[in-house]
């Protein structure tokens, strides 16, 4: 099974600042068909999780543009630019480009 | 508007079978996967399996031989039935299209 590894397990931020979490991949989540599924889910406390990104860089409906995902093959990066309160819970990113789906182990945003 | 809801019981005895259901509107399984992922208490999200749209199932390859997904396109729903529970398989179960998700289910094997 492909493994996600989610960096760093813990993010502390103040509200306005930008931060970065990693997700890396034992393998490349290169589809034959030339897409990348690579997504990101956020979960807010006692919530079910939202998608934010999808295939890497494609934000979803209704999602604020202050979050973007960069990357290929096997790292890729959630950024949110300028940290808002509604944004704290934790990150998960999901590959779907081989079987058995497989989630990275999560991402805490908390405030500092 | 597309919405997922979980229904089943709360609490299952060890040994015994876990029996849920996910009943959707707003889009038709004939058309679209929907999948079922578990969280335990204080961890973090795992896939369990899933159905596509043309019928065919896959699943977690630890929990496989204790697992099976089915469906009703008729009704809209998609059952998940899992034998042999034991305490380990307490989580919350979200079924899912993942770009939308479910309230989830609470289920504690608990004697």
């Amino acid at each position: 099974d492909v493994v996600l590894t989610q960096t760093p397990p813990t993010l502390s931020a103040t509200i306005g600042q930008s931060v970065s979490i990693s997700c890396r991949s034992s393998q490349s989540l290169l589809h034959s068909n030339g897409n990348t599924y690579l997504h990101w889910l956020l979960q807010r406390p006692g919530q079910s999780p939202q998608l934010l990104i999808y295939s890497v860089s494609r934000l979803e409906s209704g999602v604020p543009n202050r979050f973007s995902g960069s990357g290929s093959g096997t790292d890729f990066t959630l950024k949110i630019s300028g940290v808002e309160a509604e944004d704290l819970g934790v990150y998960y990113c999901v590959q779907g480009t081989h079987a058995p789906r497989t989630f990275g182990g999560g991402t805490k945003l908390e405030l500092k | 508007q597309v919405q997922l809801k979980e229904s089943g019981p709360g609490l299952v005895q060890p040994s015994q079978t876990l029996s849920l259901t996910c009943t959707v509107s707003g889009f038709s399984l004939t058309s679209n996967s929907v999948h079922w992922v578990r969280q335990p208490p204080g961890k973090g999200l795992e896939w369990v399996g899933a159905i596509w749209s043309g019928g065919s199932t896959d699943y977690n390859s630890a929990l496989k031989s204790r697992l099976s997904i089915s469906r009703d396109t008729s009704k809209s729903q998609v059952f998940l039935k899992m034998n042999s529970l034991q305490t380990e398989d307490t989580a919350i179960y979200f079924c899912t299209r993942f770009d939308n998700w479910g309230q989830g289910v609470m289920v504690t094997v608990s004697s």
